[in-house]
């Protein structure tokens, strides 16, 4: 089993809608949880971090963590074309000095 | 501008032959990754480094090989390179595990 799971497959969204992602992750005692987008062709970067359980917001987004059930969840209010990229969701399991990724989300958003 | 550096951007190479892919930082972080992205797969680590001299394999290890005598440098080799390698190679560093990973613009890896 992939340490962390993103299931979705492409998400499209209109314009000005919100766009959910989610990530479950397996390791019970990971510490760090993160979003990183990517656009097509470049590196990912760091858009939200999250290291306790509830909501952080940053702008338009929204970082969830429930470490009960084990998933983070990923929110883009008033979404926007510039949006339209990959979403991976990433975590340090416990004692590993590491940072494992998901398979990454894409999200298109419509005009 | 300082920060992290992969080279080469595209590398076209044989079936068999070695290559190594340089990274490069000038933040002094302590930990640096080699990842591998590839279509259905996202990025899966290959090695990792917590500090010079010190490696450790990550989830696809096999074929590649690593070296970090200085805390700068995190080379990656391909011993006898295969068609399978053919991928885009990201390079990674950050002063601790927990906060933000700061990436190189990647390298664009053809075994043919």
């Amino acid at each position: 089993q992939k340490e962390v799971e993103q299931n979705s497959g492409p998400l499209s969204v209109p314009e000005g809608a919100i766009a959910s992602l989610n990530c479950t992750y397996s390791d019970r005692v990971s510490q760090s949880f993160f979003w990183y987008r990517q656009y097509s062709g470049k590196s990912p970067e760091l858009i939200m971090s999250i290291y306790s359980n509830g909501d952080k917001e940053d702008g338009r987004f929204t970082a969830q963590l429930n470490k009960a059930s084990q998933y983070v969840s990923l929110l883009i209010r008033d979404s926007q074309p510039s949006d339209s990229a990959t979403y991976l969701c990433a975590d340090t399991p416990y004692g590993n000095n590491r940072l494992a990724f998901g398979k990454g989300n894409q999200v298109v958003v419509i005009p | 501008d300082a920060g992290i550096t992969q080279s080469p951007r595209y590398k076209i190479t044989e079936t068999g032959r070695q290559v190594t892919l340089m990274c490069h930082q000038t933040w002094s972080h302590s930990y640096m990754f080699w990842y591998r992205q590839d279509l259905g797969h996202g990025l899966r680590l290959i090695y990792y480094s917590a500090a010079a001299d010190i490696t450790d394999k990550g989830e696809v290890p096999d074929g590649y090989v690593v070296s970090r005598s200085k805390t700068e440098n995190f080379p990656l080799t391909l011993e006898s390179a295969t068609r399978s390698q053919t991928s885009v190679y990201f390079c990674a560093s950050t002063l601790r595990i927990n906060e933000k990973l700061f990436f190189g613009s990647g390298t664009q890896l053809s075994v043919l």
